[in-house]
């Protein structure tokens, strides 16, 4: 099993580009979610989903949508980027409720 | 909304020595996870507490879980120098009294943990 694979690691963007982070696992993982992680701020969830179509907001979810077509994927949408949206992005999944989640690697964004 | 609080947030230990991570949170839950991360890295999970009265051990490190008081506690039992990390709990909402979970974890602040010689 590969786990938890995010793509890209590192990315660039300038202000108002729209992008696609990617996140898959192979675990047959009902539950998946995105949180950013900001100095000082601990993880904060962006959106989650329970199983394929599926999903729902966070904590911080404004300027950013997923959608979970297969319970493979679940990729996440910057709609049009903002500085404020530079962070560190990490995608979770977990089995059941009574697992904790699986980490994937984290992508480092950085909007200019 | 369910608030979760960890103290202290830094924490500088000598080697050999024992010290307690306190995490406390504000609503209604018995699933609570610790996780630890390294500089640069990803979340790693030590410790998943799925009941009230819930302990866990693994190496020098101990966790449990007192859902009445709403508290976790990682204690660490004669510090070395690979333990220096980010730790963190990270608290499930129970969205009804038959304990479904959507799967909403809100995570603490992360204590940063450095063990010197």
């Amino acid at each position: 099993n590969a786990g938890v694979t995010q793509t890209p690691k590192f990315q660039v963007l300038k202000t108002g580009q729209s992008m696609t982070l990617q996140c898959a696992q192979d675990m047959n993982h009902e539950y998946m979610s995105w949180y950013r992680q900001d100095p000082g701020m601990g993880l904060r969830l962006i959106h989650y989903s329970v199983g394929a179509g599926i999903t729902d907001q966070g904590e911080v979810p404004n300027g950013y949508n997923v959608s979970r077509s297969t319970t493979e994927d679940f990729p996440l949408r910057l709609l049009s980027a903002a500085p404020s949206q530079t962070s560190v992005y990490f995608c979770a999944s977990r089995r059941t409720i009574n697992y904790g989640y699986t980490f994937g690697s984290g992508t480092r964004l950085t909007v200019v | 909304e369910l608030k979760v609080e960890q103290n202290p947030l830094f924490l500088s230990m000598q080697e050999g020595k024992n010290y307690t991570i306190y995490c406390n949170y504000s609503t209604t839950s018995d699933r609570l996870y610790w996780y630890r991360q390294d500089p640069g890295k990803s979340l790693e999970s030590l410790f998943v507490l799925l009941s009230n009265g819930a302990v866990k051990q693994e190496g020098r490190l101990m966790a449990s879980l007192d859902t009445k008081a709403r508290l976790s506690t990682l204690h660490i039992t004669a510090a070395v120098h690979d333990l220096s990390a980010t730790y963190f709990c990270a608290v499930d909402l129970i969205a009804n009294a038959g304990g479904t979970s959507y799967g909403k974890l809100t995570f603490g602040q992360g204590t940063i943990l450095t063990v010197h010689p």
